[in-house]
């Protein structure tokens, strides 16, 4: 079945402890992005991938990073989690084709909390 | 970025159309118009896109003004499941850069009732 994955679906953690949000694509995708959803403040883009080794900031990247290392995956890298980043954050791919694929396809979420 | 302005909130009746519009008068020629659904406590599914022409799919129809200045996706026949909020978003065709981005707006709450 075509999916992203995210792992974890539930974290809890305190101030400063360095955590990974793990993403993971199966449909060969090239485009993969981040994106954080708050009461108010709707879907905003953290970070976003176009291809392996390339990356760039998103409207709200502060206290975030990411990598590509690899067409499948793109982690979140929260270094020094602070309890403003507590939020509802989703990945997702897609292609630059103009087919079908050219939609994104998103991950079920990650519901972080900072305390 | 072209924006789109769509209604805070609309209700439907179950089994019934539902017809949500879309303004998006700055568009440019290169802009593919993308909706997408978000169900309570899920990730935003992509429904349907389209450039000039209308199109159908199993999710749902999408049809565009001539001028492309607005659309309209339609739900055939809602369903207390359709219940979502709606995202009418403008997507270049020019991939680079931050071009091919997904920008969320407020969308439509879209309320079904039985």
């Amino acid at each position: 079945e075509a999916q992203v994955t995210q792992n974890p679906r539930y974290l809890i953690t305190v101030t400063g402890k360095k955590l990974t949000v793990t993403c993971s694509q199966n449909m060969n995708h090239e485009y993969m992005s981040w994106y954080r959803q708050d009461p108010g403040l709707g879907l905003r883009q953290i970070y976003y991938s176009m291809n392996v080794e390339v990356t760039d900031k998103g409207d709200v990247p502060e206290g975030y990073k990411v990598s590509r290392k690899e067409k499948r995956n793109f982690p979140l890298i929260l270094e020094s989690p602070s309890p403003n980043q507590t939020s509802l954050y989703f990945c997702a791919s897609s292609s630059p084709s103009t087919g079908t694929a050219y939609g994104y396809t998103f991950g079920s979420g990650t519901r972080l909390t900072v305390v | 970025d072209a924006k789109t302005t769509q209604p805070n909130s609309m209700e439907s009746n179950e089994e019934e159309p539902v017809h949500l519009p879309c303004n998006h008068s700055t568009i440019s020629g290169t802009d593919y118009i993308h909706w997408y659904r978000q169900l309570p406590s899920q990730g935003p599914e992509y429904v349907i896109h389209g450039l000039t022409s209308n199109v159908n799919n199993r999710m749902a129809s999408l049809a565009i003004a001539e001028d492309r200045k607005s659309s309209t996706l339609i739900l055939h026949r809602a369903t207390l499941r359709d219940a979502a909020v709606y995202y009418c978003i403008l997507r270049s065709l020019n991939y680079g850069g931050s071009q091919g981005n997904l920008i969320f707006g407020k969308g439509t709450k879209l309320s079904v009732k039985p």
